[in-house]
């Protein structure tokens, strides 16, 4: 069974404050690793879609950063606002699964204070 | 530029009703289109995929259907629901190697 595991499962952080988020994936068969931000009564959207072992991303003050040979991504918000708060996921793509089956962890809540 | 709309935003319903989700895409041709649900403490979850119309691939055995009668629509079905099939619903399409893109989503308490 493929699993994807998110940590910490929420975070409080003060504005200014940069912060990040792991994500471990199934390293076998990997196809690619998706990160959603996710706002209250808003739909998921997409941040990052990576592919490449060692490849690193960047929107802004949000980068991931991306390793395929042990299964984890991380992703790093620099001075946090609070409009940066929100539900971040992850999601991963293997070959083996079925057909567009994204595989997505459980997220991680950010919260950002002013 | 792509759309995507997810109707209704939230749905009550009894025990044993039908019930009738829809989603459609506007703006791209032959999308793959996706449903997934979010049950209370859990990630996101997929329910059905369909890469075009009248093909559909079941994830996970369940009280729910999927059809696609047409090319940029998704319709999720039941015809007797279940308590456990409160959730927070998500239709999504996608198209290549691009990150998907997700409805509005419907929150369906079943009670």
């Amino acid at each position: 069974i493929l699993n994807v595991e998110q940590s910490p499962q929420s975070l409080h952080v003060q504005e200014g404050d940069s912060t990040n988020f792991t994500c471990s994936f199934p390293s076998s068969n990997f196809y690619a690793l998706h990160w959603y931000r996710w706002e209250t009564a808003k739909s998921p959207e997409a941040l990052f879609v990576m592919t490449l072992n060692g490849d690193e991303k960047k929107k802004g003050r949000i980068s991931a950063t991306l390793n395929t040979k042990e299964g984890y991504s991380y992703l790093y918000i620099k001075g946090s606002q609070p409009e940066d708060s929100a539900t971040y996921l992850c999601a991963s793509l293997n070959y083996g699964g079925s057909q567009g089956n994204l595989i997505f962890g459980k997220g991680t809540k950010l919260s950002v204070k002013p | 530029s792509q759309t995507i709309h997810q109707w209704p935003a939230t749905l009550v319903q009894p025990v044993g009703s039908p019930l009738s989700l829809e989603c459609t895409v506007e703006g791209t041709s032959n999308p793959n289109l996706y449903w997934y649900r979010q049950a209370a403490g859990r990630g996101l979850q997929l329910l059905f995929y369909s890469v075009g119309i009248g093909q559909i691939s079941s994830e996970v055995p369940q009280n729910l259907s999927a059809s696609r009668p047409q090319d940029r629509q998704f319709i999720l079905s039941s015809k007797k629901l279940l308590l456990s099939d409160s959730g927070f619903y998500l239709c999504a399409w996608s198209r290549g190697n691009y990150g998907y893109t997700f409805g509005s989503g419907t929150r369906l308490t079943v009670v």
